[in-house]
């Protein structure tokens, strides 16, 4: 098992560009999370899903979309980038353990820049 | 809303010394907290749940529903202790800030 994949793992952008970010897990999960991790802020919720098809917004959501076609792919998107989306990006997932609890899986991250 | 608080954002310590990491919740229902560690430029990973009373790595963690804390703690740090933790609720939708340790040689 490969866990859960980020892509890219680096990416400049200028600002008012536009990306997608992708994550992929291959743990039949159904939860899947956006995070951003800025210093001193710890992690930051963006988006996140419970199930193919559903979406809901985090803490900090302004500025970016999210899709989830698929039960295995989670993409984040920036459809006009900003400095201040300059972070680096976590994803993951989680199955859900008996009574609601969940332990979370996380990708390696995505440091992304916006000049 | 569950929500957890670490109230300092960096720990220096000396190797050999303990460590105690705080985190205080609040939250309405059975809690259960976890402990999340990043070590330098890796990825998140689960340290401890309280529920499975084991030490890890030489951590534990004792939920004080008195004080609605979960705090961290290890009795002699170790270089290879230095990185970020996280405390974090059941529904992991709110992160602590996290907490900075850095273990001084």
């Amino acid at each position: 098992n490969a866990g859960v994949t980020q892509t890219p793992k680096f990416r400049v952008l200028k600002t008012g560009q536009s990306m997608t970010l992708l994550c992929a897990q291959d743990m039949n999960h159904e939860y899947m999370y956006w995070y951003r991790q800025d210093p001193g802020m710890g992690l930051r919720l963006i988006h996140y899903s419970v199930g193919e098809g559903t979406t809901a917004k985090g803490e900090v959501p302004d500025g970016y979309n999210v899709s989830r076609l698929k039960k295995q792919n989670f993409l984040l998107g920036l459809e006009s980038a900003a400095p201040s989306q300059t972070s680096v990006y976590f994803c993951a997932s989680s199955y859900v353990l008996a009574g609601g609890k969940n332990i979370q899986y996380f990708g390696a991250g995505t440091r992304l820049s916006v000049l | 809303a569950q929500r957890v608080t670490q109230p300092e954002k960096l720990l220096s310590v000396f190797k050999g010394a303990p460590v105690e990491l705080k985190c205080n919740y609040s939250y309405s229902g059975s809690p259960e907290l976890f402990w999340y560690v990043q070590y330098s430029r890796q990825r998140l990973q689960l340290l401890l749940r309280h529920i499975s009373r084991e030490s890890i790595k030489g951590f534990t963690a004792d939920l004080n529903k008195g004080e609605t804390s979960f705090h961290l703690k290890k009795p002699f740090a170790q270089e290879e202790d230095s990185a970020m933790y996280y405390c974090a609720p059941p529904n992991r939708l709110a992160f602590g800030k996290g907490n900075q340790v850095v273990v001084i040689p």
